[in-house]
Order: C-alpha cells, then sequence, then structure tokens
C-alpha cells in the first residue's frame, strides 16, 4: 500500500464547476502537507502550504486538512480552462536533513469550456 | 519570491557521453535541494537529496556514481548524469527549500533529457 494515495483521474468538469480533490495517506507523522499544480513537460508550482488541521483559502483555492481522519483535499472554485493539468498532493515530516516530500500519483483535471 | 532555474530546460546527447543540468534557487538561500525524475504519465520519483557543502543523500537504487550532485553554493547545485545510456532519458526535476526547516520546497521548470 502506498504511503498517499490520490485518485489519478481524469476528472472531467465544465468550466465554473468546482474542482474537488482529495489524498489519504497513512503515515501519522506527516505534518506538513502541499497541493502542487503542474502542466505538461513543466515543474511542478505551489499552490497550497498547510502544518495544521482545518482549512486555508487562497484565491480561488481552499485546502482542508483532517489529520485525524489522514485526509486533504483541495477545492477550486470557478474552474478554468488554464485549470487543466495534473494536481499532485505532497506531505512532509520534519527531518533536519531537509523536509524530503511523498508525493501522490497526481490527478488529471480536464475543464471544458 | 522562491523562483527556482534549471538549466538546459532540454539535451540530447549520444550514448556514453556525460550530462550536466544545473539548478539555481534566483531568490532565496536554499540550504536543501532535492533532485527528481519523471515519467510520462507518473509521479515525481526522489533520486537524491543535498545540502550545502555535503555529500548527497541517494535514494535506494539510485546509483551515485552515474547521478553526480554536488551543491557548491547555497544557490546553485548540479546533477551530472555520467555516461548516458538511452534508459537514462527522463524529465530531470530539481527543488530548493530554504533555511527555515518549515519551509517548503520549490521546484525548477525541468529538464528534458534524451540520450540517443
Amino acid at each position: 500500500q502506498k504511503e498517499v494515495e490520490q485518485d489519478p483521474g481524469p476528472l472531467s468538469v465544465p468550466e465554473g464547476a468546482i474542482v474537488s480533490l482529495n489524498c489519504t495517506y497513512s503515515n501519522s507523522a506527516f505534518q506538513y502537507f502541499m497541493w502542487y499544480r503542474q502542466y505538461s513537460r513543466k515543474g511542478p508550482e505551489l499552490l497550497m502550504y498547510t502544518y495544521s488541521s482545518g482549512n486555508k483559502e487562497d484565491g480561488r483555492f481552499t485546502a482542508q486538512v483532517d489529520k485525524s481522519s489522514k485526509y486533504i483535499s483541495l477545492f477550486i472554485r470557478d474552474s478554468q480552462p488554464s485549470d487543466s493539468a495534473t494536481y499532485l498532493c505532497a506531505m512532509s515530516a520534519w527531518s533536519a536533513a531537509g523536509n524530503k516530500l511523498t508525493f501522490g500519483g497526481g490527478t488529471r483535471v480536464l475543464v471544458k469550456p | 519570491g522562491a523562483v527556482v532555474s534549471q538549466h538546459p530546460s532540454w539535451v540530447i546527447c549520444k550514448s556514453g557521453t556525460s550530462v550536466k543540468i544545473e539548478c539555481r534557487s534566483l531568490d532565496f538561500q536554499a540550504t536543501t535541494m532535492f533532485w527528481y525524475r519523471q515519467f510520462p504519465k507518473q509521479s515525481l520519483m526522489l533520486m537524491a537529496t543535498s545540502n550545502e557543502g555535503s555529500k548527497a543523500t541517494y535514494e535506494q537504487g539510485v546509483e551515485k556514481d552515474k547521478f553526480l550532485i554536488n551543491h557548491a553554493s547555497l544557490t546553485l547545485s548540479t546533477l551530472t548524469v555520467t555516461s548516458a545510456h538511452p534508459e537514462d532519458s527522463s524529465f530531470y526535476i530539481c527543488s530548493a527549500q530554504a533555511e527555515r526547516v518549515t519551509d517548503t520546497q520549490y521546484f525548477g521548470p525541468g529538464t528534458r533529457l534524451t540520450v540517443l
């Protein structure tokens, strides 16, 4: 079983809809939770970064973390065709040698005009 | 802020040659840099972690003599693929983490390596 599970999709939604993404994890040591967006043949771009349970909002993006359930979510409101990309969840535990990220497999999202 | 660059963005080389990829943090000092490899339609696979002034720590299964990593300064890390072969063709991505241990990683745009 993978440490981080993420539905690969593709997830297809009409423009303007809410995109709902989620990941589950098994390692209770994870303290930091991130969502990255990756366009084809590009490096991942950090969207959201949280380190506690609860909600965090930034523009059209809302990240939720539920440590008790080991479950994180990302919501994208008013989705646009430019949001079509692969979304990667990532998480890490603190380490003096640097926070190694454990990634989900990524969810491919298609926003149709 | 938090911009990471990579050079080159793509490279084609002949089998048996060596290729060097540079990763730079442009507007912050990165005490730790990471190198990843990504195959088509797959997630990122961590290859190694490097701290400035120290030897890199390689993940299990990654050949340290083949993938040489140097983290010479707080803004520059290099990955050299030695004696490259077609199976080394992949998308290589670096990331950088700032000094604060709670900082997350910021990724470069990636380098596409094709070995003929």
